[in-house]
Formats: C-alpha cells, structure tokens, sequence
C-alpha cells in the first residue's frame, strides 16, 4: 500500500517549457488535490478533483491544467513553465466521508530558470 | 485574503515543556479545523483535527482547543520532545461544497531544545 505517490521528486525545468506532475494513488479515495507551497507560506490549493471525469479550480489555478480520467490518477500539467511556478507541489487524496484528513505525497521540487 | 493565519513563524520550547502554536481564522463557515506536522523533504502528515461542534479534542500528548466566538484555535504538546521539531500547518474547511477543501495558515516552526 504506497498511499500516495508523486513523481518526479525534483525537476529543473527552463522558461517556456512544459511538463507533467504525476500523481497516483491507491487508496481509493474519491477526492484529489494539488497544492503548492512557495518559501514561508502555507500550501495554496491549485486544482481538486471530487471524481473521475470532475476537475476545478483552487486558489491559485493560473498556468495549470489537471485531468482526471481514473480514480487513482491526477497529473498536473505546466504549459510555459514561468520563474513564479517554482516551488513544491503535493499532491493529496481524501474521502468523500466529509471531515476528514487529506493524505499527502512525498511532494516535487520544480524550478524554474 | 489570507482566510487562516499563524502569525508566529516560529517557536522554540525546551524538552519536558509545553508548545503552544496558534492559529486565527477569518471565515464563520469554517468548521472544521485541523494540524498537520511537516518535516523538511516530506509532505504533511495529519495530527489532529476537531470539528466546530467541540472546544477541545485530545490524543496522547497533543491537544487541539477551539475558540469559536474567538475565531482561534491552538494545539498544545506536552510534553514537548525533540522528534517534535517540525513545521506546523493549521487548515480549516467548510460544509456546503461537500469538496474538503483545506485551507492553510503560513505554519510555525516549532524547534525542541534537548
């Protein structure tokens, strides 16, 4: 049982270029999020799922796209990676109980230059 | 907007004694409310949580009290032991989006002097 699993660990990416957060998970919860957390702040919701097929925006979506196509998988994609993008993203699993905790990734490290 | 809020970057505690980390929230639909405990190079990992309807939940030597009229929540350690240093996030969510969409406050950096 991995829980929850994120690949790559770290990645330098240069301005402009594009890539793709893998996220899977095997503990077949319903709900799935992406997060990311820059230097001395909290971690800014970018993108949930509540479902197969059902994406939406969080806090800060700009320069991400998500999809969600199985229950157990829920990549992140860059499109023209920006200096700003650089940070840690984790990505998380939850149930559909209500009130409950969110299980997180081992996270990636993305920079930017 | 920042809806939850620790206003203390960081804490320093000698072993044996209490840690008391804070948090603030904005938001009255917030109603539940939780900790989470980071170390460096991993994600967070869950700790505590209490729901609205309670002003205090306890499990071994941590304990969550929350202060509804005062929009505050704190979690309190004791005793507080080195393998407790770590990064401390606060997260709130609300009912109606039925999403489970966490919050999170900027963290406190607690460190355990031996």
């Amino acid at each position: 049982n991995a829980g929850v699993t994120q690949t790559p660990k770290f990645r330098i990416l240069k301005i402009g270029q594009s890539m793709t957060l893998q996220c899977a998970q095997d503990m077949n919860h319903n709900y799935m999020y992406w997060y990311r957390q820059d230097p001395g702040m909290g971690l800014k919701l970018i993108y949930y799922s509540v479902g197969a097929g059902i994406t939406d925006k969080g806090e800060v979506p700009n320069g991400y796209n998500v999809s969600r196509s199985t229950t157990e998988d829920f990549p992140l994609r860059l499109e023209l990676a920006a200096p700003s993008q650089t940070s840690v993203y984790f990505c998380a699993t939850g149930t559909t109980s209500g009130n409950t905790e969110a299980f997180f990734g081992q996270g990636t490290r993305l920079t930017v230059v | 907007d920042q809806q939850v809020k620790q206003n203390s970057p960081s804490l320093s505690v000698q072993e044996g004694r209490i840690s008391i980390l804070n948090c603030d929230y904005t938001n009255s639909m917030f109603d539940y409310f939780l900790w989470y405990k980071k170390y460096p190079a991993e994600g967070p990992t869950f700790l505590i949580s209490i729901s609205s309807i309670k002003d205090k939940n306890e499990d071994g030597r941590f304990t969550v009290f929350l202060n509804k009229s005062a929009k505050h929540l704190s979690l309190h350690i004791v005793p507080s032991q080195p393998g407790d240093s770590a990064v401390y996030f606060c997260a709130a969510s609300a009912k109606g989006g039925a999403t489970n969409k966490l919050i999170f406050g900027t963290g406190t950096l607690l460190a355990v002097q031996p």
